[in-house]
């Protein structure tokens, strides 16, 4: 069984400051995703890695896969109120002949950026 | 497009009770999945579909059942539920094909409570 740790699993912080949630396994996956979820509602794809060391920014988000394809970090810049939400990381592998791709999911880290 | 809807939103129901929780897609994506979701525990697959007329068991399959009744439809169905499977359930839908990665859309979730 694949499992992937998130932490911090809670995580406050100040609008304006900077963050890094860590995303770690024992386990190689053939890629890695990043999804935000607000209340209410379902997981929201931010980013997909694929190759190891690779580095993707979005906006103020920078996503790193490790070399070893076993963990990854988001690191925010300057987080704002609106970048509120869980974040969860999902690890790929490939799928058994005739079978679906499926996720492994982290447990969550809940972000909280107050105003 | 509505991507992926569920329905009901919101349940509430007996132990023993039986209910059927549906999913669509519109997005003619062959492989769809059933998560539930609980505090600190992330996303759990409890099954999927890689195509119609398949299913296969996740990480949590016991007490449920699926169906995939055309490629757009996916139920999953509690025969006696208990209380332990309060939750809140997403449905969510993928591209499996050629690639080394997927993404999932979710749709916004149902939430079980079962007394």
């Amino acid at each position: 069984t694949q499992l992937l740790e998130q932490s911090p699993q809670f995580l406050s912080i100040q609008e304006g400051e900077n963050l890094t949630v860590y995303c770690n396994s024992s386990s190689v996956f053939s890629s890695l995703q990043w999804y935000r979820q607000e209340p209410g509602e379902g997981p929201v794809l931010l980013v997909t890695v694929v190759t190891g060391g690779e580095v993707k920014k979005l906006k103020r988000l920078t996503f790193q896969f490790g070399d070893a394809r076993k963990d990854s970090s988001l690191h925010i810049t300057a987080a704002q109120p609106g970048d509120t939400g869980l974040y969860l990381c999902a690890g790929g592998s490939r799928p058994r002949p005739g079978s679906a791709r499926q996720l492994t999911f982290g447990s969550g880290t809940q972000l909280t950026v107050l105003p | 497009n509505a991507g992926v809807t569920q329905t009901p939103k919101f349940q509430v129901l007996k132990t023993g009770q039986s209910m059927t929780l549906q999913c669509a897609q519109d997005m003619n994506h062959n492989s769809m999945y059933w998560y539930r979701q609980d505090p600190g525990m992330g996303l759990r697959l409890i099954y999927y579909s890689a195509s119609e007329g398949t299913t296969d068991k996740g990480e949590v399959p016991n007490g449920y059942n699926v169906s995939r009744l055309n490629k757009r439809e996916f139920s999953l169905r509690l025969e006696s539920a208990a209380p332990s499977q309060t939750s809140v359930y997403f449905c969510a839908s993928s591209w499996s094909g050629g690639g080394t990665f997927q993404t999932q859309y979710f749709g916004p979730g149902t939430r079980l409570l079962v007394l």
